[in-house]
């Protein structure tokens, strides 16, 4: 069974740019999350997705925003990119039951901000 | 507030000695509990969870942990370490759906660094 995949692998961009990642989650899972893993300040929770509908978000700003696909596949947007967005961006999924259901992740995205 | 605090940012170990990374979580309600690890330029796999029951939880290999709900503890210990181990290790808590903020996602430690040499 394939795992979480995520696209691209690195991703590098300027100052004010646009970043678009992308994800897709195990078959039969509903459920995608984001999280950011930045140097020195570990891991942060930033969206989640479930049957298409944001279901809580993370203490970030506006311009992280994203979606999900009727396939259960998932896009992080990150406008006006600045420095400090550096980071390595994992995305996981589970299925969407009870809440006590593990989350597996993909390889994550490492997008360079210059 | 809910939060996860791994003690140890880093651990240098020789092989094949026992190990022993800690965590603790701050709740008034009952969690589940997670480890991940994460090798060099890779994403998380998980190692182990405690949702609920026997309190000692166990990895295919060779890691386990323990709840202890009165110390609010879920340290992962091995007694044998190998080089392949050398990894960053994450302690994971979720809160029961519609609890407070955190519904659904994980709240991390900032991870342990486990170094084992030869």
């Amino acid at each position: 069974e394939a795992g979480v995949t995520q696209s691209p692998t690195h991703l590098i961009k300027t100052r004010g740019q646009q970043a678009t990642l992308r994800c897709s989650p195990i078959s039969g899972h509903t459920s995608v999350y984001w999280y950011q893993q930045a140097l020195g300040l570990g891991l942060q929770f930033l969206l989640w997705y479930d049957e298409g509908e944001e279901r809580n978000r993370g203490n970030f700003p506006p311009r992280f925003s994203g979606r999900q696909f009727p396939n259960y596949s998932s896009e992080l947007n990150v406008n006006a990119l600045e420095l400090e967005d550096s980071a390595l961006y994992l995305c996981a999924s589970s299925p969407m039951t009870s809440g006590m259901e593990t989350q597996y992740f993909g390889p994550g995205t490492r997008l360079l901000v210059l | 507030a809910q939060s996860v605090t791994q003690l140890d940012s880093q651990v240098p170990v020789f092989e094949e000695a026992p190990v022993e990374l800690r965590c603790n979580y701050s709740s008034s309600v009952s969690v589940y509990l997670f480890w991940y690890v994460q090798y060099p330029n890779q994403g998380l796999q998980l190692l182990l969870k405690y949702l609920s029951g026997s309190t000692l939880v166990e990895s295919i290999n060779g890691f386990e942990a323990e709840f202890n709900k009165s110390q609010t503890s879920f340290h992962l210990r091995k007694p044998s370490v190998h080089i392949s181990d050398t990894a960053e290790y994450f302690c994971a808590v979720r809160w029961p759906m519609n609890y407070g903020g955190s519904q659904g996602n994980l709240i991390f430690g900032k991870g342990t660094k486990l170094s084992v040499k030869p």
